[in-house]
């Protein structure tokens, strides 16, 4: 069965500092991978995906995430935090199979964003 | 093109009242699925619909239930409110069916029992 685990429920940096969420997946088949942000009062947005392909994969606001097939990981990094990050982020995995699938999400992690 | 739309935005029901709360995906798309969202259990998937039919279902009592309509538009109803019902209730839809491509979300039903 797939889950998703995220390390650490809370994350504080400093603005302009390296952001580095962390994501671990089990998964039986191979997977797709998802990031999604959520701000106060709103629904989940898409971050970035990966499917098959390139392993690095970027998406909006200058965030990326790396599929490591053999540390089964898919960590979430931006280079330089900015204080409108702050938000709660969520890793997803889903099995590349036919109906049965369904995206799982993990626990999700508060990004802090210190002045 | 408009986002997922759900209404009500925000709900006050008593214990043992029923609920039932709506959401209308982009146009074209044909998935939608429901999640339950709370601070102790996180995201959790409550059902998938896709062309009127639930295809997929997650841990829930049978409580919660849910239709789709020809136009897509879905609905989730929850009977016999508990407390522990108390939760952001999104809706997602996608344009394929099971997960594997993106999901646009609603803006989400805060319910809240008392």
């Amino acid at each position: 069965a797939q889950s998703v685990t995220q390390l650490g429920s809370h994350v504080s940096v400093s603005e302009g500092a390296l952001v580095l969420l962390r994501c671990n997946y089990s998964s039986s088949v191979p997977p797709y991978l998802f990031w999604y942000v959520q701000y106060p009062n709103q629904g989940l947005q898409l971050l970035l995906k990966y499917t098959t392909g390139a392993t690095l994969v970027k998406g909006i606001n200058g965030f990326e995430a790396e599929f490591k097939k053999s540390e089964t990981s898919f960590h979430l990094t931006k280079p330089s935090a900015h204080m409108s990050d702050a938000a709660e982020y969520f890793c997803a995995v889903s099995e590349i199979r036919s109906s049965a699938s369904k995206i799982i999400f993990g626990s999700g992690t508060r990004l802090s964003i210190r002045p | 093109k408009a986002g997922v739309t759900q209404t009500p935005r925000y709900l006050i029901k008593t214990r043992g009242q029923q609920v039932t709360l709506s959401c209308s995906p982009i146009s074209g798309h044909r998935s939608v699925s429901w999640y339950q969202q709370t601070p102790g259990q996180g995201l959790q998937f409550l059902f998938e619909y896709f062309s009127e039919t639930q295809r997929n279902k997650g841990n829930f009592p049978g409580r919660f239930s849910g239709r789709q309509f020809s136009n897509s538009r879905s609905e989730m109803n929850v009977s016999t409110l508990e407390l522990g019902d108390s939760a952001l209730y999104l809706c997602a839809s996608s344009l394929v069916q099971g997960g594997v491509d993106e999901q646009f979300f609603g803006p989400g039903t805060r319910l809240t029992v008392l």
